[in-house]
């Protein structure tokens, strides 16, 4: 089936550090895929939708210039959170879809991003 | 998109059948039922969905009232690698939007 493959699965560093995570689709294009955050105990939080070679598109109080999200290709986006302070830890999960209607959602593994 | 109601949490024994329920009374005519698990420290996983007739497949079954205000989700016999967090989610068939996340039902097996 759809492979969604999210690296790293886990980083710790210091507070202002800048931190990169990929979101890559193996055995499909995908032109549009989503970040989403999940803080412990609560649901998983749309932050952005990525459509390749344009723009994201971020939800209402997720700083676009903090999560700078990239999707060069039809198969790669990355999210990256910049200045990373303590608040931003939590778990950052990506998903792809591929072309056309009501196409499954293929999630990663999730990044549990710890911030000290 | 519409709103599922679920219960917080449910309980199971392992090898007895679970009926996991989702109530979405203002679903319209082109959502989709979606049903999602998460696995500790996992992202979601695709499990089932179906649009007015049930629905078979390998992980699970999905059954749908004739009016489709609500749903359930049945394991036929749980594992306890079944233990997870089952989301309930409503999805417009006419576009591709992304998949919008409640608090799901919390399953706990027991052995």
């Amino acid at each position: 089936g759809a492979v969604v493959s999210q690296h790293p699965s886990r980083v710790i560093c210091k507070s202002g550090t800048s931190v990169k995570i990929e979101c890559r689709s193996l055995d499909f294009q995908a032109t549009t895929m989503f970040w989403y955050r999940q803080f412990p105990k609560q649901s998983l939080m749309l932050m952005a939708t990525s459509n390749e070679g344009s723009k994201a598109t971020y939800e209402q109080g997720v700083e676009k210039d903090k999560f700078l999200i990239n999707h060069a290709s039809l198969t790669l986006s990355t999210l990256t959170v910049t200045s990373a302070h303590p608040e931003d830890s939590s778990f950052y999960i990506c998903s792809a879809t591929g072309m056309g209607r009501n196409v499954a959602q293929h999630f990663g593994d999730g990044t549990r991003l710890s911030i000290l | 998109d519409a709103k599922t109601t679920q219960p917080n949490s449910m309980e199971s024994n392992e090898e007895e059948p679970v009926h996991l329920p989702c109530n979405h009374s203002t679903i319209s005519g082109t959502d989709y039922i979606h049903w999602y698990r998460q696995l500790p420290s996992q992202g979601p996983e695709y499990v089932i969905h179906g649009l007015t007739s049930n629905v078979n497949n390998r992980m699970a079954s999905l059954a749908i009232a004739e009016d489709r205000k609500s749903s359930t989700l049945i394991l036929h016999r749980a594992t306890l690698r079944d233990a997870a967090v089952y989301y309930c989610i409503l999805r417009d068939v006419r576009g591709n939007t992304p998949l919008v996340f409640g608090k799901g039902t919390r399953l706990s097996v027991i052995a």
